[in-house]
């Protein structure tokens, strides 16, 4: 079974700043997707962005982008310029097949 | 166009009583997800529709969860004989198409949050 861990419950960002979001998974797999969703109070998922596991160019939108490490299994979100709008719940995900795999998720709190 | 929607947005009801929880996806998707997410298991898949084939269900947690998808649209899951572990946010999702490393995206809705008293 593949797992996503999220080993910080909860971070915090000054606006402006850069924050790091880090997340690990576990697969035998050498295809497939990783995906950041963010969730704000709203509940609504959105997704962030997203890294095919077969592409060595790490994916950028904007203010995000992921360091894909894929021989140590690590997928990390940089958020730059931090924005108020930015304070949500942000899960990492993992697909081989037709489900999401979740992690636990990291809480973001933005201060001015 | 409008995106994926879901009612009611919150259900309360009582242990033992079923509940009917309704997604209607956006429009020329024909994949469809359910994912239940609670605070003590996390965001997990429930079940997952693709077209006119036949749904895969692996993820219900017990027999009391049931989902059916019409004509190939809305969908509808639901839960018989509540039980308090059941309370937790109900999301859907859909997407264009999907095959075994499908590469559309999961749009989600907004959930719907069901309290078992």
């Amino acid at each position: 079974a593949q797992t996503v861990t999220q080993s910080q419950p909860e971070m915090s960002v000054q606006e402006a700043e850069t924050v790091t979001l880090s997340c690990t998974y576990d697969t035998s797999e050498s295809d497939y997707y990783l995906f950041w969703y963010k969730q704000p109070p709203s509940r609504q998922m959105i997704l962030v962005i997203r890294q095919e596991a077969y592409k060595q160019q790490n994916a950028t939108e904007n203010r995000f982008s992921v360091n894909f490490q894929k021989a140590a299994k690590s997928f990390s979100l940089k958020i730059s310029d931090s924005q108020l709008g930015d304070a949500a719940m942000y899960f990492c995900a993992y697909k081989t097949g037709y489900a999401l795999n979740f992690g636990k998720g990291t809480s973001l709190l933005v201060t001015p | 166009g409008a995106g994926v929607s879901q009612s009611p947005s919150n259900k309360v009801t009582e242990k033992g009583k079923d509940v009917e929880l309704r997604c209607d996806p956006i429009s020329g998707h024909t994949a469809l997800y359910w994912y239940r997410q609670s605070l003590g298991q996390g965001l997990e898949f429930l079940i997952y529709f693709q077209g006119n084939s036949a749904p895969d269900k692996s993820g219900l947690p017990s027999d009391r969860f049931s989902a059916e998808r019409t004509g190939g649209s809305v969908s509808t899951l639901t839960i018989q004989r509540t039980q308090q572990e059941d309370s937790a946010v109900y999301l859907c999702a859909s997407s264009r198409r999907q095959g075994r490393l499908g590469t559309d995206t999961q749009y989600f809705g907004p959930g719907t949050r069901l309290t078992v008293l």
